[in-house]
């Protein structure tokens, strides 16, 4: 099993600042990282998948980057909406698996 | 486009079985995989495991052999069978499309793209 590890677990961005979030496998899973946003008591929203690719609908604000074991998602001007939870899942190897999840709040 | 909604009974008791139907529209339940994940707070999101309409599935060991899933295709549903529940399944439990179909050849990319809003099941005497 592919353990994912997300830090930190909780970040603090001003609105309109850059926000970083991290996304490490244990071990290498090439391209094969989705991101999801989740809103409190919503379900998740797939936002990247292959590492980079954004889902339909998804705004520009929101890029992926990484392979192998580090992966990064970036918002390039915070918005108030998008202070909410963010997961990576690994689907390189069987089962597919979560990461824990990075809080996003407004500074 | 695609809509999912799951639904269940929402309190189940400790050994016995818990059991959900998801509801598709928007889409034939004939061309992607259709899964299952849950969420609590002490596991975060896990996959459960996924149904093809060829009744193909595929599950996650670490639910050992207590998983069962099914399609009705003349209702466009699928639905989960876990058996032998402990306070430990307690979670919110999603029904969630992966994959896709593109002619007769078929392909699951194992993340997943529409969810359903999800359907809390409490484990408890």
């Amino acid at each position: 099993e592919i353990v994912m590890t997300q830090s930190p677990a909780t970040l603090s961005v001003s609105p309109g600042e850059r926000a970083t979030l991290s996304c490490r496998a244990s071990q290498s899973i090439k391209t094969n990282l989705a991101w999801y946003q989740q809103k409190p008591g919503q379900a998740p929203r797939l936002l990247i998948y292959d590492a980079s690719t954004r889902a339909t609908g998804i705004p520009a604000r929101f890029s992926g980057s990484g392979s192998g074991t580090e992966f990064t998602l970036t918002i390039s001007s915070l918005q108030s909406e998008d202070s909410v939870i963010y997961y990576c899942q690994q689907y390189n190897n069987w089962p597919p698996f979560f990461g824990g999840g990075t809080k996003v709040e407004i500074k | 486009q695609v809509q999912l909604q799951e639904s269940g009974p929402g309190l189940v008791k400790p050994s016995e079985t818990l059991s959900l139907t998801c509801s598709v529209s928007g889409a034939s339940i004939s061309g992607y995989y259709w899964n299952w994940i849950r969420q609590s707070p002490g596991k975060g999101l896990e996959w459960i495991g996924y149904i093809f309409h060829s009744g193909s599935t595929n599950h996650n060991p670490s639910l050992e052999s207590r998983v069962t899933m099914s399609t009705d295709t003349s209702k466009n549903q699928f639905s989960l069978r876990l058996s032998s529940v402990t306070a430990a399944d307690t979670a919110v439990y999603y029904c969630a499309k992966s994959g896709f179909c593109s002619g007769s050849t078929c392909r699951n990319n194992w993340y997943f793209d529409v969810w359903g809003r999800g359907a809390l099941v409490t484990v408890s005497s």
